[in-house]
C-alpha cells in the first residue's frame, strides 16, 4: 500500500478554471504539509495542517486553499488558476508536528495552460 | 530564520568519477537536522541521509559518504565512482527540532548532477 497518495498525478487546466489536488496518507500521522516545487526546482512549503489544524501558512496567495476532512487528508483547492501556478505539488506528512521525518507522496505536475 | 545554500548548480561528471555535492546552511538553532534527498527525472523525492546537529560522525553508504562539520556549518555529499543511474537532483534540507519547532523543511534549491556514460 502506498503510505501517501496524491491525485491526480498530471493536471492539465486552463487559467481561470478551478481545481483540486487531493493528498491520503494511511500511515496514521497527525500531521500533513504542501510543499511547490517551481520550475527552477525549488522547494518550498505552503500550508501544514496538524490534526486538522493549521499549524504553517507560508505567504501563499488566498487563491490557495487547504482543506484537512480528516487527519488523512489534505486537499489543495487552487482558484482562478495563473500561470504561474504551473508547478510540481508535494504532498507530506509526519507523525507529529514536532517529527523531523516527513513522508512524501510522489508528487502532482500541475500545468495551466 | 533558516537558510540552506546550494551554490552549485549543475555538475556534470564521467562515470567513475568522483563528485562531491556541497552544502552550507544557516540557523540560529542549535538544534536541528540535516538532510539529503535525491530527486531522479521519474520525479519523486528519494530520503537519502538525516542528521542531527549534535552527531558530526560521518557516514558512508556505499558509494556515498556526507561530511557534517558544525564549524564551517556545511554538509556535504560525496558520490564516489559515480554512475549513470546517479544522475539526478540532489537537495540538501534542514528542519528545526525542539520546543517550538513546527517541521517546516527548508530546502536549498537544489544541484543538477549529470553522469556520463
Amino acid at each position: 500500500d502506498t503510505a501517501v497518495s496524491q491525485t491526480p498525478k498530471y493536471l492539465v487546466t486552463q487559467m481561470g478554471n478551478d481545481k483540486s489536488i487531493k493528498c491520503e496518507q494511511n500511515l496514521g500521522h497527525d500531521t500533513m504539509y504542501w510543499y511547490k516545487q517551481d520550475s527552477k526546482k525549488f522547494l518550498k512549503i505552503m500550508f501544514s495542517y496538524n490534526n486538522k489544524e493549521l499549524i504553517i501558512n507560508e505567504t501563499v496567495p488566498n487563491r490557495f486553499s487547504p482543506k484537512s476532512p480528516d487527519k488523512a487528508h489534505l486537499n489543495l483547492h487552487i482558484n482562478s488558476l495563473e500561470l504561474g501556478d504551473s508547478a510540481v505539488y508535494f504532498c507530506a506528512s509526519s507523525q507529529s508536528a514536532a517529527s523531523i521525518e516527513q513522508y512524501f507522496g510522489p508528487g502532482t505536475r500541475l500545468t495551466v495552460t | 530564520a533558516q537558510k540552506v545554500t546550494q551554490a552549485q548548480t549543475e555538475i556534470s561528471v564521467v562515470e567513475k568519477e568522483d563528485v562531491t555535492l556541497d552544502c552550507v546552511y544557516e540557523t540560529r538553532d542549535t538544534t536541528y537536522y540535516l538532510f539529503w534527498y535525491k530527486q531522479p527525472p521519474s520525479g519523486e523525492l528519494v530520503f537519502l541521509i538525516r542528521r542531527n546537529s549534535f552527531d558530526e560522525q560521518n557516514e558512508i553508504s556505499g558509494r556515498y559518504s556526507w561530511n557534517f562539520q558544525k564549524s564551517t556549518s556545511s554538509f556535504n555529499f560525496t558520490i564516489t565512482a559515480s554512475q549513470v543511474v546517479d544522475s539526478a537532483v540532489y537537495f540538501c534540507a534542514l528542519i528545526r527540532w525542539g520546543a517550538g519547532a513546527n517541521s517546516k523543511l527548508t530546502f536549498g534549491k537544489g544541484i543538477t548532477l549529470s553522469v556520463r556514460p
